[in-house]
């Protein structure tokens, strides 16, 4: 059983072009991730929706565009595709309960999205 | 701001031990994990550390000091299979809620 699954696992596109990825997640967890991982492997937090409001939101172009329409899934749009935009994009998913520490997450397969 | 150090690369040989060192400067610390990562996959939680002390977990172990900003990762009785990224991340409260704060994580690689 997959607990954590994206789609699509690759993404291959113009530069301009409008794309959106989609994450589920089925752990029954509340809170939900996206992740931007470079070419250097840098893992950097971009939002975090908590039972479908958004909760953080990192320095992001607003041309990314979250969306949670419930709590076990989180997709990400992104318009006007630049080449800077090539990455690998994980989605995570955790059961957060305020302020407790223990809070694994897991992540899904990753989105290998490559701007040309 | 938040800042998480580690090296970038170490080697090993198969059955030894290694120490990979993190340190870090987070406000707002809310614990330390370490993730796993092999090439083209997706991290996977190795351990969580929130108190002092040394946290063990088979293989692997793993040491928080939170008064001097440091914590390692241990791996004994190394395996070619422990080839792989490991990611220090520290967890800070935000607003109520936890981030992650990712380094850029250590590459091992393991030879026979």
């Amino acid at each position: 059983d997959t607990a954590v699954s994206q789609t699509p696992k690759y993404l291959v596109t113009q530069m301009g072009n409008d794309k959106s990825i989609k994450c589920e997640q089925n752990l029954g967890h509340d809170t939900m991730y996206w992740y931007k991982q470079d070419s250097k492997k840098f893992l950097k937090i971009m939002f975090s929706y908590n039972n479908k409001e958004l909760i953080i939101n990192e320095t992001v172009p607003n041309r990314f565009s979250p969306k949670s329409p419930d709590k076990a899934h989180l997709n990400l749009h992104i318009n006007s595709l630049e080449l800077g935009d090539s990455a690998v994009y994980f989605c995570a998913s955790s059961q957060e309960i305020s302020g407790i520490s223990y809070n694994e997450q897991f992540f899904g397969p990753g989105t290998r999205l490559t701007v040309l | 701001g938040q800042n998480i150090d580690q090296p970038t690369e170490m080697t090993a040989t198969e059955g030894a031990i290694v120490q990979i060192n993190c340190t870090y400067q987070t406000s707002g610390f809310n614990g330390l994990f370490w993730y796993q990562q092999h090439a083209g996959e997706a991290p996977t939680f190795l351990s969580y550390n929130v108190l002092d002390g040394l946290e063990e977990k088979g293989r692997f172990s793993s040491f928080l000091s939170r008064s001097k900003g440091y914590s390692y990762l241990l791996l004994k009785e190394l395996q070619m299979k422990d080839s792989a990224s490991y990611l220090c991340a520290g967890a800070v409260l935000n607003t109520g809620f936890q981030k992650l704060v990712f380094g850029t994580g250590t590459r091992l690689l393991v030879s026979p």
